[in-house]
């Protein structure tokens, strides 16, 4: 079946410094891809999405280019702030339009 | 306009007891999804309704649990009896429709069964 795989956290960074959680997925049809973010004590929220190959999503600074030949989609960002600590999840619709999850990756960021 | 609420935040309760958690939707949204979120199994989607009506509960864990959607704004989850291995994150999350991968969640319900 669908799946998602994410990089194990958790990841620690300093302020400023430059962020990449990998994100990989499997799945037979062409699914959207996502990634949300949940922040100490809150749901999920959305923070970016694509829906087909070669789409890049962004949001609050964060990007994420729909990678077909490489079954990725990758969560970057420029320069990290303390309040981007957080868990991210990677996520598709499979062909039911269900959320696949990954397991999530834990941020921390130092000042 | 509100989003998903939940209710309660937190309920400590002792093995064998009966939990209700609540819900209610974001207006207009056809769609609700209860979900479970621990360290072990990260989260994992328990029941969801179309316009009401349950489509999938394939992933509630077991008959002590339940869920009913009595009306478009209003959603319950029902663990009896509960058990320690119940402690966790319950969230609920509504949603236009499940194409759009985009999932509105409340700010979930923490469960600690003593």
């Amino acid at each position: 079946g669908d799946s998602v795989t994410q990089m194990e956290g958790p990841v620690t960074l300093s302020e400023e410094a430059f962020l990449t959680i990998n994100c990989t997925y499997t799945a037979t049809g062409y699914p959207s891809l996502f990634w949300y973010v949940q922040y100490p004590g809150e749901g999920l929220q959305l923070l970016l999405k694509a829906t087909k190959a070669d789409d890049k999503g962004s949001n609050k600074g964060f990007e994420a280019t729909y990678r077909k030949e490489t079954t990725s989609f990758h969560l970057e960002k420029g320069s990290v702030q303390v309040s981007d600590s957080a868990v991210y999840f990677c996520a598709l619709t499979d062909s039911n339009y269900q959320l696949i999850w990954g397991a999530g990756t834990k941020l921390i960021i130092k000042p | 306009d509100a989003g998903v609420i939940q209710s309660p935040r937190h309920e400590v309760t002792e093995m064998g007891q009966e939990v209700t958690l609540r819900c209610k939707p974001i207006s207009g949204h056809d769609y609700l999804f209860w979900y479970r979120q621990t360290m072990m199994r990260g989260l994992e989607l328990l029941i969801y309704f179309n316009n009401n009506v349950p489509i999938d509960d394939s992933g509630m864990p077991e008959d002590r649990f339940s869920a009913k959607m009595p009306n478009a704004s209003f959603s319950t989850l029902k663990i009896q009896p509960s058990e320690p291995r119940d402690s966790a994150v319950y969230f609920c999350a509504s949603s236009l429709h499940p194409r759009t991968g985009e999932l509105f969640f409340g700010e979930g319900s923490r469960l600690t069964v003593l």
